[in-house]
């Protein structure tokens, strides 16, 4: 079954960087795009970040764009975000998950997910 | 990109049949699929329909999605509620390579 596992997370002060793992197992990781989806604490959903299963290409939510980046390991089967200028705004439950299409051209939709975990940037 | 705007809360007694809405502000709702998750306090989310009216494997077919183009919107519709049913639930759908995603609705099951 699939699985996906993050770490990573942790608290961080205002400005600070930080970088999240997520390994996946039980399926084929190269032949799906990954995304990252945050969750602010009391608050409902916000995608993140995409990844294509190739790693060519990726795309961001306006509010984290020139701060952070996906890549992607696929001899790995590992998918990275990487957190830079950290704001309070930050703070949240960081999901990553699996898209539902197999060698999708774009993002769709996620199929499974992982159990998060927790940025907290403090001032 | 648009918006996807649910109820924020919705209640029902066990046994019942609930529908929650989602209503795309611009665009057409069709033109993207639908995707809803649940998530139970404490977990993460979890798909329950995904493709408008597709379940994953596993999910009771007691969760059945829909598309209105009239009022250019999706449901989720939940038969034979059981107490397990109380969660918050999320639509989503894409565009241009971004996911958007609806604002929640929390159900309960009393």
């Amino acid at each position: 079954q699939v699985q996906l596992v993050e770490s990573g997370g942790g608290v961080v002060q205002s400005g600070g960087s930080l970088r999240l793992s997520c390994v996946a197992s039980g399926f084929t990781f190269s032949r799906y795009g990954m995304h990252w989806v945050r969750q602010a604490p009391g608050k409902g959903l916000e995608w993140v970040a995409f990844i294509r299963f190739t790693g060519s290409d990726d795309y961001y939510a306006d509010s984290v764009k020139g701060r952070f980046t996906i890549s992607r390991d696929n001899s790995k089967n590992m998918v990275f975000l990487h957190m830079k200028t950290l704001r309070l705004e930050d703070t949240a439950v960081y999901y990553c998950a699996k898209d539902q299409v197999p060698r999708g051209y774009n993002g769709y939709g996620c199929h499974s997910w992982g159990q998060g975990t927790l940025v907290t940037v403090s001032s | 990109n648009f918006l996807l705007s649910q109820p924020h809360s919705v209640s029902e007694s066990p046994g019942k049949t609930v529908t929650i809405s989602c209503t795309r502000s611009s665009g057409n709702i069709a033109s993207n699929f639908v995707q809803w998750y649940q998530q139970r306090p404490g977990s993460s989310p979890t798909a329950v329909i995904y493709e408008g009216d597709q379940r994953p494997s596993g999910v009771s077919d007691r969760f059945s999605g829909s598309i209105d183009s009239s009022a250019n919107s999706a449901s989720l519709t939940i038969s034979g509620l059981k107490t397990e049913d109380e969660a918050d639930y999320f639509c989503q759908s894409y565009d241009n390579n971004n996911l958007v995603f609806g604002g929640g609705t929390q159900l309960t099951v009393v």
